[in-house]
């Protein structure tokens, strides 16, 4: 089983619409990040969190808000969608502890198209 | 403000071709991570390099972090069709929690 698992895999939504991408961990990681990935971008961070009462603002938060239900849950939400939030979504987390504290595990991403 | 370049951006050998891939900063990056992504999948993780000068090989792969933990190198020997994907640099600079990605070398090996 994958250690992290992003639902949806692919989101087609209306601009305007509420929508939310979900994150989960097996790893007992207690860092969890939110990116988007564009074309010529690169990976953009949107939002991370350290541990479950910790919400950090990344480089391209607006928009966008955060949810850390428990250590393994991370869920993103667009409140109103438009067509310049399409993008490949990827959650993913890192171990505070120990030397390899920057190292960064990805889930396999959500497609969102927003129409 | 991009920290993180890579170059090239593309690259498309033969199979049997040796590359290097760079990964550039003006910043001092307290250790300093590959990884390789496929189409329709996330980021995978390959080393982490922290020591200045470390050399770290994994199969055909060698990844070299610069003495002055600004700059680090991939080498693929003899690449292969599996070698293609997208390979990115990225790191946090000394003293900050600052977790930069590069802009990515796409890498394509045709057999």
């Amino acid at each position: 089983d994958a250690d992290v698992t992003q639902t949806p895999r692919n989101r087609i939504t209306k601009t305007g619409k509420r929508i939310m991408l979900e994150c989960s961990q097996t790893k007992g990681h207690d860092r969890m990040y939110w990116y988007r990935q564009d074309p010529g971008l690169g990976l953009r961070l949107i939002y991370y969190s350290f541990d479950v009462k910790d919400i950090n603002k990344g480089e391209i938060s607006d928009g966008y808000s955060v949810s850390r239900q428990a250590q393994a849950k991370f869920s993103l939400s667009l409140e109103s969608a438009i067509p310049n939030q399409t993008a490949l979504y990827f959650c993913a987390t890192s171990d505070s502890a120990g030397p390899r504290y920057n190292e960064q595990f990805f889930g396999p991403g959500t497609r969102l198209t927003v129409l | 403000t991009q920290l993180l370049e890579q170059s090239p951006q593309f690259l498309s050998i033969q199979e049997g071709e040796n590359l290097t891939v760079y990964c550039n900063s003006s910043s001092v990056f307290s250790s300093l991570q590959w990884y390789r992504q496929e189409p329709g999948e996330g980021p995978v993780l390959l080393v982490t390099v922290v020591t200045g000068g470390e050399v770290k090989k994994l199969k055909r792969l060698t990844f070299q972090f610069g003495d002055a933990r600004k700059d680090s190198s991939l080498h693929i020997t003899a690449a292969q069709p599996g070698d293609t994907g997208l390979y990115l640099c990225a790191g946090a600079t000394s003293g900050t929690y600052k977790y930069i990605f590069g802009t990515g070398t796409r890498l394509k090996v045709l057999a």
